[in-house]
C-alpha cells in the first residue's frame, strides 16, 4: 500500500464547475500538507500549504485537512480552462523536509 | 516568491556519456535542495537530499556513484548523471527549501528533460 493515494483521473469538468480533488494517506506522522499544480513538461507550482487539520482558503482554492480520517481535499471554485493541469498532493512530517507525493490527478476544464 | 531555476531545460546525449544539471535558487539562499525524478504519468520520486557543504543523502535504491550531487554554495546544487543509459531518460526536477510567509516548504524548478539515446 502506498503512503499517499490519489486518483490519477483524468477528471473532465465544464468551465465554471466546482472541482474536488482528494488524497488519502496512511502515515499519521504527516503534519504538513501541500497541493501543487503541474502543467505539462513543467515543474510543480505550490498552490496551498496547510499545517495540521482545518481549512484554508485562497481565492478560488480551498484546502481541507481531516487528520482523523487521514484525508485531504482541494476545492476549485469557478473552474477555468487555465486550471487544466495535474494536481499533486504532497505531505511531510516536518515542513520543508522530505515530501511524499501522490500520483497526481489530471484535470481538464472544458469550455 | 521563491524562484528556482534549472539548466539545461532539456538535453539529449549518447549512451555512456555524463550529463550535468544545475539547480539555482535565484532570490534566496537554500541550505537544502532536493532532487526528484519523474517518469511519464507518474509522480515525483525523491532521489536525494542535498545539503550545502556536506554529502548528499540518497534515497534507497538510488546509486550515489551514478547520480553525483554537489552543493557547493547556498544558491547552487548540481546533479551529474554519469555513464547515462536509455533507462535514465526522465524528467529531473530540483527543489529548494525556503521560508515564505512563516512557512517552510519546497519550491520547485522547471525541470530538465533528459533523453539518452
Amino acid at each position: 500500500q502506498k503512503e499517499v493515494e490519489q486518483d490519477p483521473g483524468p477528471l473532465s469538468v465544464p468551465e465554471g464547475a466546482i472541482v474536488s480533488l482528494n488524497c488519502t494517506y496512511s502515515n499519521s506522522a504527516f503534519q504538513y500538507f501541500m497541493w501543487y499544480r503541474q502543467y505539462s513538461r513543467k515543474g510543480p507550482e505550490l498552490l496551498m500549504y496547510t499545517y495540521s487539520s482545518g481549512n484554508k482558503e485562497d481565492g478560488r482554492f480551498t484546502a481541507q485537512v481531516d487528520k482523523s480520517s487521514k484525508y485531504i481535499s482541494l476545492f476549485i471554485r469557478d473552474s477555468q480552462p487555465s486550471d487544466s493541469a495535474t494536481y499533486l498532493c504532497a505531505m511531510s512530517a516536518g515542513g520543508g523536509n522530505k515530501l511524499t507525493f501522490g500520483t497526481g490527478t489530471q484535470l481538464k476544464v472544458e469550455l | 516568491g521563491a524562484v528556482v531555476s534549472q539548466h539545461p531545460s532539456w538535453v539529449i546525449c549518447k549512451s555512456g556519456t555524463s550529463v550535468k544539471i544545475e539547480c539555482r535558487s535565484l532570490d534566496f539562499q537554500a541550505t537544502t535542495m532536493f532532487w526528484y525524478r519523474q517518469f511519464p504519468k507518474q509522480s515525483l520520486m525523491l532521489m536525494a537530499t542535498s545539503n550545502e557543504g556536506s554529502k548528499a543523502t540518497y534515497e534507497q535504491g538510488v546509486e550515489k556513484d551514478k547520480f553525483l550531487i554537489n552543493h557547493a554554495s547556498l544558491t547552487l546544487s548540481t546533479l551529474t548523471v554519469t555513464s547515462a543509459h536509455p533507462e535514465d531518460s526522465s524528467f529531473y526536477i530540483c527543489s529548494a527549501r525556503a521560508l515564505s510567509q512563516g512557512q517552510e516548504t519546497q519550491y520547485f524548478g522547471p525541470g530538465t528533460r533528459l533523453l539518452v539515446l
